[in-house]
């Protein structure tokens, strides 16, 4: 069963412009979340999504938002870019169902820069 | 608030010999708890996780861990560690939420291994 993809895999911005992230879960997972990895603060939930619905969200301005298809494919959006969003997003996956809904399985992640 | 603690941020040792990484959580219910490595440049690898029961987990790559409730801890363990196990190291809590969950994690832990 192939993993989590991520696309693009690296990302340059400028200060201001805006980005989009692609996440494509495991074959048959309905639960996609989005974490930002920094080396000063770690990695940080940013939101979940299941059935195309956000779930949770965590404690990010409303510049980062996201959305989930009907194939469970997810995209997060980071407007008017500052030079502090420079980070690793990784996607997870999971198969909401009980408990393995925590059991979360990783992308590869996306490395945006931003200049 | 919900939290985990990895007390160490760096741990060298020599290939061949033993290691545990240490991880404590702070969480009022039961946790799920989690360990995941990280290779350079690469996203998260789930190791074991922790639901319910034996309080001794296995996991992939020759790891194991031990839930300690009253030590509210969950440290990781190998008998022998390899040149291919330096890598860093995450330690995490499943947190319940309204609807789903979200992944708390500690600060991490890198691992260099000595030849």
């Amino acid at each position: 069963k192939a993993g989590v993809t991520q696309t693009p895999r690296y990302l340059i911005k400028t200060r201001g412009q805006q980005v989009t992230l692609s996440c494509s879960p495991i074959s048959g997972h309905r639960s996609v979340s989005w974490y930002q990895q920094t080396p000063g603060q770690g990695l940080q939930f940013l939101f979940e999504y299941f059935s195309e619905t956000q779930r949770n969200k965590g404690n990010f301005p409303g510049r980062f938002s996201g959305r989930q298809f009907s194939n469970s494919r997810s995209e997060m959006n980071v407007s008017t870019l500052e030079l502090g969003d420079s980070a690793l997003y990784l996607c997870a996956s999971s198969p909401d169902a009980g408990t393995a809904s925590y059991e979360q399985y990783f992308g590869p992640g996306t490395r945006l820069t931003v200049t | 608030a919900q939290s985990v603690t990895q007390p160490d941020i760096h741990i060298t040792v020599s290939e061949g010999a033993s290691l545990e990484l240490r991880c404590n959580y702070s969480y009022g219910a039961t946790p799920y708890l989690f360990w995941y490595v990280q290779s350079p440049g690469q996203g998260l690898q789930l190791l074991l996780k922790y639901f319910s029961g034996d309080t001794l987990v296995q996991g992939i790559k020759g790891f194991e861990a031990e839930f300690k409730r009253s030590q509210s801890s969950f440290n990781l363990r190998k008998p022998s560690v390899h040149w291919s196990d330096a890598a860093e190291y995450f330690c995490a809590v499943g947190a319940r939420e309204d609807q789903g969950g979200k992944l708390i994690f500690g600060q991490g832990t890198e691992l260099s291994v000595k030849p």
